[in-house]
């Protein structure tokens, strides 16, 4: 079955130390996108692929880095997490970035910073 | 500033009853709204989605209303099942730079057996 894969489904992490989060997804999707999803709260877009053309949100922190070394992988690096980071980290593609495209979703990575 | 509303965090709706969930919506540019649906420990998944130029959309059990001048949309579940608990989460896009999709905080939804 065609799917967005992420791992691990659940990363602890000290304060500061860098940590990586990676997606994969088998839809061979133009569009790669990461959220966080904090408790009760909508999810946030932080930053999406279209190819390899990279867009950030404007209110994303430069903490967080995203790469996508082909089609189907794309990674984010949280360089010095803090607890404020503590979220679901979600992953996402799109066959194209264009109104009423579904979006499929990865399961999720929690990510617990201590 | 919230572009897509989603008002009641939580509803409890017994089996076999009619589960409503309620969206609002408040930038005019959005020409589609979707509904996925999320259980603990995974992804949101795609329930059911309408354009602007469709005030009713149906899939099975599911239907979801779009009221563009009241910048309104209602998911119905009818009858509800207990595997319908999940939390709800209403979602908007459009063109002219709002492709991407903007979501709503959701709605936990329980079924009463």
């Amino acid at each position: 079955d065609a799917m967005v894969i992420q791992n691990p489904r659940y990363q602890v992490t000290q304060f500061g130390k860098p940590v990586t989060l990676s997606c994969s997804q088998t839809l061979n999707h133009n569009v790669m996108y990461w959220y966080q999803q904090k408790s009760s709260q909508a999810p946030k877009l932080l930053f999406h692929y279209y190819d390899k053309d990279f867009n950030n949100e404007a209110d994303t922190p430069d903490n967080f880095q995203s790469r996508r070394p082909n089609t189907s992988f794309c990674f984010l690096d949280i360089r010095s997490p803090g607890l404020g980071d503590a979220a679901m980290y979600l992953c996402a593609t799109s066959s194209a970035l264009q109104a009423g495209k579904t979006q499929y979703f990865g399961p999720g990575t929690r990510l617990l910073v201590l | 500033d919230q572009q897509v509303k989603q008002n009641s965090p939580s509803l409890s709706v017994q089996e076999g009853r009619i589960s409503i969930l309620n969206c609002d919506y408040t930038n005019s540019m959005f020409d589609y709204f979707l509904w996925y649906k999320k259980y603990p420990a995974e992804g949101p998944t795609f329930l059911i989605s309408i354009s602007s130029i469709k005030d009713k959309n149906e899939d099975g059990r599911f239907t979801v209303f779009l009221n563009k001048s009241a910048k309104h949309l209602s998911l119905h579940i009818v009858p509800s099942q207990p595997g319908d608990s999940a939390v709800y989460f209403c979602a908007a896009s459009g063109d002219f730079g709002n492709e991407k999709l903007t979501f709503g905080t959701g709605t936990r939804l329980t079924i009463i057996p």
